[in-house]
């Protein structure tokens, strides 16, 4: 089955640039979505294909994806950026089915 | 604006199966597809399966056995089975709009409920 590894947790301070990973095997050649999820809330979308943002998600937020990592980018970040990210595939190579990261916990210091 | 709510049972005893229902608002049901997500307390997103707008499904293969994902058209709702559950299928569970792509191959989940939690005990 096929795998993303996220690292737990990065820390950054307020106006300093996050950048939170997502591995797996070629992931270069799929699309990479990724959602904020603040406590006690339903995940949020924030990048979807690989670097397009949703209507209402800021220019902030930013995504990339080659080789076998992706990555979301949170440039200045704010204090209210705190929050569970995770990245997610699609993978049909033997079952079809959706792929969720472990998650990683963006804290603002 | 599309709103989805998670409806159904809050307790579930062992070995019995679990049944919920989204109601989708703002938008037609037989339009879109929708799919499925689950999250144990304290841990991350598990995603169960997806109906497509033609009735079609896709599930988990670790949940397949157990899992039905069904279509009520006339009341704009679909809703998700699961049998024989155990205390591992403690969850809240969440129901989300899903945009499928062909080329590539992509799924992504672009509105969600705000998910209810089902505890599995005697």
């Amino acid at each position: 089955s096929y795998v993303l590894t996220q690292p737990p947790s990065v820390s950054v301070a307020p106006g300093q640039t996050a950048r939170i990973t997502c591995g797996g095997n070629n992931i270069g050649s799929k699309s990479v979505h990724w959602y904020r999820q603040k406590p006690g809330q339903a995940p949020v979308l924030v990048v979807y294909d690989d670097s397009a943002r949703p209507s209402g998600i800021p220019e902030r937020f930013s995504g990339s994806n080659s080789g076998n990592t992706a990555t979301l980018t949170i440039s200045r970040v704010e204090a209210g950026d705190g929050a569970d990210f995770y990245c997610q595939v699609w993978d049909s190579t033997s079952d079809r089915y959706v792929v969720f990261g472990g998650g990683t916990k963006l804290t603002v210091l | 604006q599309v709103q989805l709510q998670e409806s159904g049972p809050g307790l579930v005893k062992p070995s019995e199966t679990l049944s919920l229902t989204c109601t989708v608002s703002g938008g037609s049901i037989s339009s879109f597809h929708w799919s499925w997500i689950r999250q144990p307390p304290g841990k991350g997103l598990e995603w169960i399966g997806l109906i497509y707008h033609s009735g079609y499904t896709d599930y988990n293969p670790s949940l397949k056995s157990r899992v039905t994902i069904s279509f009520d058209t006339s009341k704009n709702q679909f809703s998700l089975k699961l049998s024989s559950v155990t205390a591992a299928d403690t969850a809240v569970y969440y129901c989300a709009r899903t945009v499928v792509a062909a080329t590539p191959e992509s799924v992504d989940f672009d509105y969600w409920g705000q998910g209810t939690l089902v505890t599995v005990s005697s």
